[in-house]
């Protein structure tokens, strides 16, 4: 079955730590986008790409980075710039053109 | 600033007990609106687009409508399996239409 495959589910980051959210696609989408979702917020878009090597920041870049090295893969990295980096996180995938987003099942990530 | 509002913040409802979602918007010359289903810790399940004011689509007990200003999704009928958080999207004004704002969600619970 073609779908996203977001590893891990849960992760745990100490301070000070740079971790790495892994998010893979079948789909042979175009698009892929990285959201970020806090209690009573909106999912917020942290970084997109729409081709192979090339990606745009989205509204919260600062404290992120992403790669687009193959079509199949946009890892995100969390790094110790970001402050407040406790939410659940969310990798989507898109067709070109305006049908909607495929969502993966999200990783949580916990500062301990 | 392009919004998307969502109401209620939540809504209880007994088994069988019909009722509507509510999604209001701000962008002009709308490219789309997109509902979305989430269950507690998993990312969202796509359920409709909507196009042009006076468009519907239905989904078993789910139908969305869609106005120049606002979109409903009205539940008929509800179950217990219903029961989630409800997102609705559209794409920023002015921009490309591969990004997506989102409203911060109904949360739908049906009891037995």
């Amino acid at each position: 079955d073609g779908g996203i495959t977001q590893s891990p589910k849960y992760l745990f980051r100490k301070e000070g730590q740079n971790v790495t959210l892994s998010c893979e696609q079948n789909l042979n989408h175009d698009a892929m986008y990285w959201y970020r979702q806090d209690p009573g917020q909106g999912l917020r878009l942290i970084y997109y790409s729409q081709i192979v090597n090339d990606f745009q920041k989205g509204d919260i870049a600062e404290g992120y980075s992403v790669s687009r090295e193959k079509k199949e893969s946009f890892p995100l990295t969390v790094t110790s710039a970001q402050k407040n980096p406790t939410a659940f996180y969310l990798c989507a995938s898109r067709e070109t053109g305006d049908g909607g987003y495929t969502f993966g099942s999200g990783t949580r990530l916990t500062v301990v | 600033e392009d919004q998307v509002t969502q109401s209620p913040e939540a809504l209880r409802l007994q088994e069988g007990e019909s009722s509507s979602l509510n999604c209001s918007y701000t962008v002009s010359g709308l490219r789309g609106l997109f509902w979305y289903r989430q269950d507690p810790g998993k990312g969202p399940e796509f359920l409709f687009t909507l196009y042009s004011a006076g468009e519907e689509k239905e989904k078993e007990r789910l139908k969305a409508t869609l106005t120049k200003k606002e979109s409903f999704l009205h539940i008929t009928a509800p179950k217990p399996e219903d029961s989630a958080t409800y997102l609705c999207a559209v794409p920023p004004e002015g921009g490309a239409t591969n990004k997506l704002i989102f409203g911060t969600g109904t949360l739908l619970a049906v009891q037995p």
